[in-house]
């Protein structure tokens, strides 16, 4: 029963246009919504998170987008730059601290 | 200011012998957790602590795997006996009480090869 699904394994952008990720949930407790990335033999570092109470957080050239009725998230990255290469992992928490649930994550390739 | 500490960074081991993994969070945070992962069932979390006490070891596969949390600067998770299936990279994670974003901060795993 995977509660948090990223259904795009893979995607590969032109450096300078935009990388757009989706996830989706099914759990409605969680409230909670965080982007990792990973890069390889590295563990995952945090990238931007939002709270179910806003349908949008920016930070930078990264924003995330929350549609609570369609229990959707994405993670817009613009421009996309060669560094944004990673596997970026959606997680979702019922609580601030508690344990996360998380996707099974995207492949970017950003090309130059 | 370290991060999460992880040792070994790599292990390669035999099956059926024990093999223990090291943790050290981040100073003065309040939550520890354990992860694995694996190509078929990705990143899932294994154990998590708070204030050193094991809440949700739920996701611990079977007994062979255990953890423990002696004190906030240390935890370890053990799997006797290992077996290859066993075999992923295991991470530990930490965070702070009332962040209010539920930000995990990882270390950098150990890579568990058992043949």
């Amino acid at each position: 029963d995977q509660q948090v699904k990223q259904n795009s394994p893979s995607l590969s952008v032109q450096e300078g246009r935009i990388s757009i990720l989706n996830c989706d949930y099914t759990n409605s407790m969680f409230d909670y919504f965080l982007w990792y990335k990973k890069y390889p033999a590295e563990g995952p570092t945090f990238l931007i998170s939002i709270s179910s109470i806003k349908d949008k957080n920016e930070d930078g050239r990264f924003t995330v987008f929350l549609n609570k009725s369609a229990k959707h998230l994405s993670l817009h990255i613009v421009p996309s730059q060669p560094g944004d290469s990673a596997v970026y992992f959606c997680a979702a928490s019922g609580a601030a601290g508690n344990k996360l649930t998380f996707g099974g994550g995207t492949r970017v390739l950003v090309k130059p | 200011d370290a991060g999460v500490i992880q040792s070994p960074r790599h292990e390669v081991t035999e099956m059926g012998q024990e093999v223990t993994l090291r943790c050290k969070p981040i100073s003065g945070h309040d939550y520890l957790f354990w992860y694995r992962q694996t190509m078929m069932r990705g990143l899932e979390l294994l154990i998590y602590f708070n204030n050193n006490v094991p809440i949700d070891d739920s996701g611990m596969p079977e007994d062979r795997f255990s953890a423990k949390m002696p004190n906030a600067s240390f935890s370890t998770l053990k799997i006797q006996p290992s077996e290859p299936r066993d075999s992923a990279v295991y991470f530990c994670a930490s965070s702070p009480t009332g962040k209010g974003s539920a930000e995990q901060y990882f270390g950098p795993g150990t890579r568990l090869t058992v043949t």
